[in-house]
């Protein structure tokens, strides 16, 4: 099994720029979140889908964040426009059914906006 | 918010020493979980127990979970410098999410 697989693993762009971060699920996971991990905050939920539907969005910061998953294999999310503040690194993590399972999680996208 | 927090911070042994972090969290929990991340890498799950079981083990793992005292741990036997990494806990209750603690940085020294 390949795993959770993301692209791209480093990304630094400017601000004001757009900003897109993909994910591949492990075959067969229903579930899928996005998380952000920065040092003064540590690792924080974003968005959560199960069977391909936003469960839980709460996490995400504002308007300028938005997910999608059009299919079982794939999400991207996006930062519209960039701001230094959104550097960080972007895991995303996909689990067979649910919060309460073993998640696994994507190697990261180091993300650094100038 | 974090629900768990992890005690110490951080933690420096010689390899073949045991290694005891803590977690402790507030609200009930159906399950408890611990991961480990290396430098740079994605976080990797170790071991998960249920709030209906108070020991288990995995390998050198030995996890334990007091849900009256709110509290998790888990041990290292005999540690490596592979070893060397980040846990975290990890709870899941009635919120519908996985919450994160702020992890314990784990140091073998060789």
């Amino acid at each position: 099994d390949a795993g959770v697989i993301q692209s791209p693993r480093h990304e630094v762009t400017e601000m004001g720029q757009e900003v897109t971060l993909r994910c591949k699920p492990i075959s067969g996971h229903n579930s899928l979140f996005w998380y952000r991990q920065t040092m003064m905050r540590g690792l924080e939920l974003l968005i959560y889908f199960n069977n391909n539907v936003p469960i839980d969005d709460s996490g995400m910061p504002e308007d300028r964040f938005s997910a999608k998953m059009p299919n079982a294999s794939f999400s991207t999310l996006k930062i519209q426009p960039s701001e230094p503040r959104d550097s960080a690194v972007y895991f995303c993590a996909s689990s067979r059914s649910g919060v309460q399972e073993t998640q696994y999680f994507g190697p990261g996208t180091r993300l650094l906006v100038l | 918010s974090q629900q768990g927090e992890e005690d110490p911070q951080a933690l420096s042994i010689q390899e073949g020493e045991n290694a005891t972090m803590n977690c402790s969290y507030k609200t009930s929990i159906n399950n408890l979980q611990w991961y480990r991340q290396n430098s740079g890498r994605g976080l990797v799950h170790l071991i998960l127990i249920r709030s209906n079981e108070r020991e288990k083990h995995s390998g050198r793992l030995r996890v334990t979970l007091d849900t009256s005292k709110k509290s998790s741990s888990l041990l290292i036997t005999a540690s490596r410098a592979a070893d060397t990494a980040s846990y975290f806990c990890a709870t899941s209750g009635s919120a519908r999410q996985l919450t994160f603690g702020s992890g314990t940085q784990l140091t073998v020294l060789p």
